[in-house]
């Protein structure tokens, strides 16, 4: 149990495009869902928090019109890098958390990750 | 100073070895404390979930969390080639953002 897929696994694109990568959890309801940065040989950045139905909340420092987040339902939030640059490549990871029988405890399930270059 | 410190390795250990792995953090409202294990170009696999200090321990991997020293640890009991990986310690209040070590880089060697 508890799978997170991501689509695409990567991706090349031309600068100025828009890129959406998708994140599902696939036997679970979501309550919150996560977007994370990597760089080489870094630990994960987050880049932004985002609970279904509402606005997603930004970490500081992360542009919101350019990563644009839609948590559209309990297994689906999408991410887009809206006129991608090569600054903007790099290795995005999603992960979802679900509550655990009511306890408090929330756990965070990452997906396999979205590697994005920009040309 | 950053809020959860690790070293980054590599750690070099025979195979069969028992791998110590640690994390030390300066935020003292950290409840919960969690072991991810990352290979190349893979998104995080989460291992261990402890809540509070104490031990707790699934096959070859055991997870110690003491509070008053502010000091996680993961230990591999019988390690393989197949644990090299990069291994992440990450804790949080509770709250639901996690706060990342910066990873160690484990080589078991065959």
């Amino acid at each position: 149990g508890a799978v997170v897929s991501q689509h695409p696994s990567w991706v090349i694109c031309k600068s100025g495009t828009s890129v959406k990568i998708e994140c599902r959890s696939l036997d679970f309801q979501a309550t919150t869902m996560f977007w994370y940065r990597q760089f080489p040989k870094q630990s994960l950045m987050l880049m932004a928090t985002s609970n279904e139905g509402s606005k997603a909340t930004y970490e500081q420092g992360v542009e919101k019109d350019k990563f644009l987040i839609n948590h559209a339902s309990l297994t689906l939030s999408t991410l887009t890098v809206t006129s991608a640059h090569p600054e903007d490549s790099s290795f995005y990871i999603c992960s979802a958390s679900r509550l655990a029988g009511g306890t408090g405890e929330d756990t965070q399930y990452f997906g396999p990750g979205t590697r994005l270059t920009v040309l | 100073q950053k809020e959860v410190e690790q070293d980054p390795g590599p750690l070099s250990v025979p195979e069969g070895a028992i791998v110590s792995l640690n994390c030390t953090y300066s935020n003292s409202a950290f409840q919960y404390f969690m072991w991810y294990r990352q290979y190349s170009r893979k998104g995080p696999e989460l291992l261990m979930y402890t809540y509070s200090s104490g031990n707790k321990e699934d096959g070859r991997f055991t997870a110690q969390v003491d509070k008053s020293s502010k000091y996680i640890s993961l230990f591999i009991r019988d390690s393989q080639p197949s644990d090299s990986a990069t291994y992440l310690c990450a804790m949080r209040d509770y709250g639901n953002k996690l706060v990342f070590g910066a990873g160690t880089i484990l080589r078991v060697k065959s």
